[in-house]
């Protein structure tokens, strides 16, 4: 069965790179089937798509997010991760990630993390 | 602002039927799909598609749309599903994922 565990710092300090690591278990993130992505949520913003990266690491990023937002893949570790650079207070939110599916009229994410808390506070 | 919006808060009496709507330009071209959210827990897919169901989701939950707006139905609400409810679907150019605000639902 597929899961997906999400890693990575509690605490990062403003201005500074939020940097966040995705384990997939049952299944690769090679495969070419699929896309993987990243999803947070804070009580002021709700929840908030950041991006998503398929198996040739092509990316899209939210428009909102782009200019400071890497999402990549590791093949070997069967890992895909985060980076958010110049984080401020508004960054702090629950970081989930989430495997989105693309069908040409719908789409939606068939799977989740448990979410790991960050917050960005010196 | 969302370019879903839904209504904050609906209560249903314990074994009647609740609906929960998300309005959106997109929802007249793209599927919503919906959410449940219990607290402390990740987002869980509870309706998807036209109106598709994963496995181990039970057949009280349904889905549909019109025009501009698409509904998640409980028929038979049991108080275990008491949560938020998002929808989520294509934004309005159709490249990136948008999210409603949530619904809660109150099981009275």
């Amino acid at each position: 069965q597929l899961q997906l565990q999400e890693s990575g710092p509690g605490l990062v300090k403003p201005s500074e790179t939020l940097s966040l690591t995705c384990t997939v278990s049952g299944g690769s993130v090679s495969s070419s089937s699929f896309f993987w992505g990243w999803i947070r949520q804070s009580p002021g913003r709700g929840l908030e798509w950041i991006g998503h990266i398929d198996y040739s690491g092509s990316t899209d990023y939210n428009p909102s997010l782009k200019s400071r937002v890497t999402i990549s893949a590791d093949t070997s570790k069967n890992q895909f991760s985060l980076n958010l650079k110049s984080v401020t207070a508004a960054d702090t939110a629950i970081y989930y990630c989430a495997r989105p599916i693309l069908a040409a009229r719908y789409w939606y994410f068939d799977l989740w993390g448990r979410g790991t808390q960050v917050t960005v506070s010196s | 602002s969302s370019e879903l919006t839904q209504d904050p808060a609906v209560s249903v009496a314990l074994g009647q039927t609740v609906r929960i709507t998300c309005q959106g330009d997109s929802l007249r071209t793209y599927y919503a799909s919906w959410y449940q959210q219990k607290a402390g827990q990740a987002p869980l897919l509870v309706i998807y598609g036209e109106n598709s169901r994963p496995s181990g989701i039970p057949d009280r939950f349904s889905g549909s749309r019109s025009g501009n707006t698409a509904s998640l139905t409980i028929t038979g609400a049991h108080a275990e599903d008491e949560a938020d409810y998002y929808c989520n679907s294509r934004d309005s150019s159709g490249y990136f994922f948008a999210f409603g605000p949530g619904t809660k639902v109150t099981v009275l």
